[in-house]
């Protein structure tokens, strides 16, 4: 069965500081990846998706950036964080782009 | 654009109870829609996905159904559960821009005991 992780689970880093949170899936060969950003009361927001391990598509304008340095792992980064990128973000996978997305647990993102 | 709205945003309900989530959407161009439950934080959980020529889905004691021309969904729960409580996000899969998913904001379902 596949299973998807993300990590860390929780995150406080201060304003300015860089970021990086992973995410990996076990158990499937090159799923289709996603990352979103869920903010309280509000709908998620597609950051990122990845059809290939060189093939990554930004959907919104940020000071976030994303990497697929394998098959199975995706990374979300920043070189300075800011007020505005606090929030719950989520990995999730899918076997295609019309298929069901499945989501790791989240990784909570404070920005102080 | 695809905006899609989840009415009410909370709910709380006793136990035993049927209920119906609501879930519009302002384009009846959709590949599918999908109902996901969130528990506090915590990932995602797909429910039911109905794809666009289907008019509901059922899962135990959950049916979603779906109807386009008036860009609305459903999801009803029989006989509810404090199980239940969590929060219930509806999304609508675009059929362009590589079949993204639109996003209610849920509602927020509170059962009582």
């Amino acid at each position: 069965s596949q299973t998807i992780h993300q990590w860390p689970a929780t995150l406080v880093q201060p304003v300015g500081s860089p970021l990086s949170l992973e995410c990996t899936v076990e158990g499937t060969s090159n799923p289709n990846l996603y990352w979103y950003r869920q903010a309280a009361g509000r709908g998620l927001q597609l950051l990122f998706y990845s059809i290939g391990i060189d093939q990554i598509s930004s959907e919104v304008p940020q000071n976030l950036s994303a990497s697929r340095p394998q098959d199975r792992q995706f990374i979300l980064s920043s070189k300075k964080l800011l007020l505005s990128d606090s929030g719950f973000y989520l990995c999730a996978w899918a076997r295609g782009l019309q298929e069901t997305q499945y989501f790791g647990p989240g990784t909570r993102l404070l920005v102080l | 654009k695809q905006e899609v709205t989840q009415i009410p945003a909370a709910l709380s309900v006793p136990e035993g109870e049927n209920l119906v989530l609501n879930c519009s959407f302002t384009d009846s161009a959709i590949y599918n829609l999908q109902w996901f439950r969130q528990d506090p934080g915590k990932g995602l959980t797909s429910l039911l996905l109905i794809q666009s020529s289907q008019r509901e889905q059922t899962s135990g004691r959950l049916n979603a159904s779906l109807d386009k021309s008036s860009g609305r969904s459903t999801l009803y729960i029989a006989a509810s559960q404090p199980g239940d409580s969590a929060t219930y996000l509806c999304a609508v899969r675009r059929v362009d821009s590589n079949y993204q998913l639109i996003w209610g904001a849920g509602t927020k379902l509170i059962i009582k005991p």
